[in-house]
């Protein structure tokens, strides 16, 4: 079994502060996604990794894919309270039947206080 | 563009009763995943479905099952439930090819007393 650990698991910060939000593996994945959920609502994609080491951008979003493809990372400047969520990221590797599969992380809560 | 549907949105039962939800995913979408998410366990795959067919399971007991019907809506059925059974469950639709971009429905909660 793929595991992705996330950490932390619950973060509550201030407007404005900086965060980053980590999710680690033993194994290596194809490419990465990273989600949000808010209460009450099924995840919305953020961005799709696939290249060891990218870097991708979303406005005061940040994701990296490590080198090895076994990490990621999310880092978020200046949060604001609309950045309250559950973010959780899924690893992919393709499975017998062919297609993709997701192997999810616990998530991490952030409470982001106006 | 609509969405994907969830039906119902919460459910109560019983220890041993069985029960079905469904899914409705996004206009051409031939793909159709399930999840359970609990706050234990994290987000779950069940099991997925591509044309009808069931492509990938993951590593639930047999009295969770599913099926796709040819217009793509799924139903997913979890029989003689017990109460570690009570969670969120989420489908998810998507084009079907490589890795893609998960539309998820809003869920049905589950609570099984």
């Amino acid at each position: 079994t793929q595991l992705l650990e996330q950490s932390p698991q619950f973060l509550s910060i201030q407007e404005g502060e900086n965060l980053t939000v980590y999710c680690n593996s033993s194994s290596v994945f194809s490419s990465l996604q990273w989600y949000r959920q808010e209460p009450g609502e099924g995840p919305v994609l953020l961005v799709t990794v696939v290249t060891g080491g990218e870097v991708k951008k979303l406005k005061r979003l940040t994701f990296q894919f490590g080198d090895a493809r076994k990490d990621s990372s999310l880092h978020i400047t200046a949060a604001q309270p609309g950045d309250t969520g559950l973010y959780l990221c899924a690893g992919y590797n393709q499975a017998s039947g062919g297609s993709y599969i997701p192997t999810f992380g616990r998530g991490t809560s952030l409470i982001v206080h106006p | 563009k609509a969405g994907v549907t969830q039906t119902p949105r919460y459910l109560i039962k019983t220890r041993g009763q069985q029960v079905t939800l469904s899914c409705s995913p996004i206009s051409g979408h031939r793909s159709v995943s399930w999840y359970q998410q609990t706050p234990g366990q994290g987000l779950q795959f069940l099991f997925e479905y591509f044309s009808e067919t069931q492509r990938n399971k993951g590593n639930f007991p047999g009295r969770f099952s599913g099926r796709q019907f040819s217009n793509s809506r799924s139903e997913m059925n979890v029989s003689t439930l017990e109460l570690g059974d009570s969670a969120l469950y989420l489908c998810a639709s998507s084009p079907g090819q490589g890795v893609e971009k998960l539309f998820f429905g809003s869920g049905t909660q589950l609570s099984v007393l």
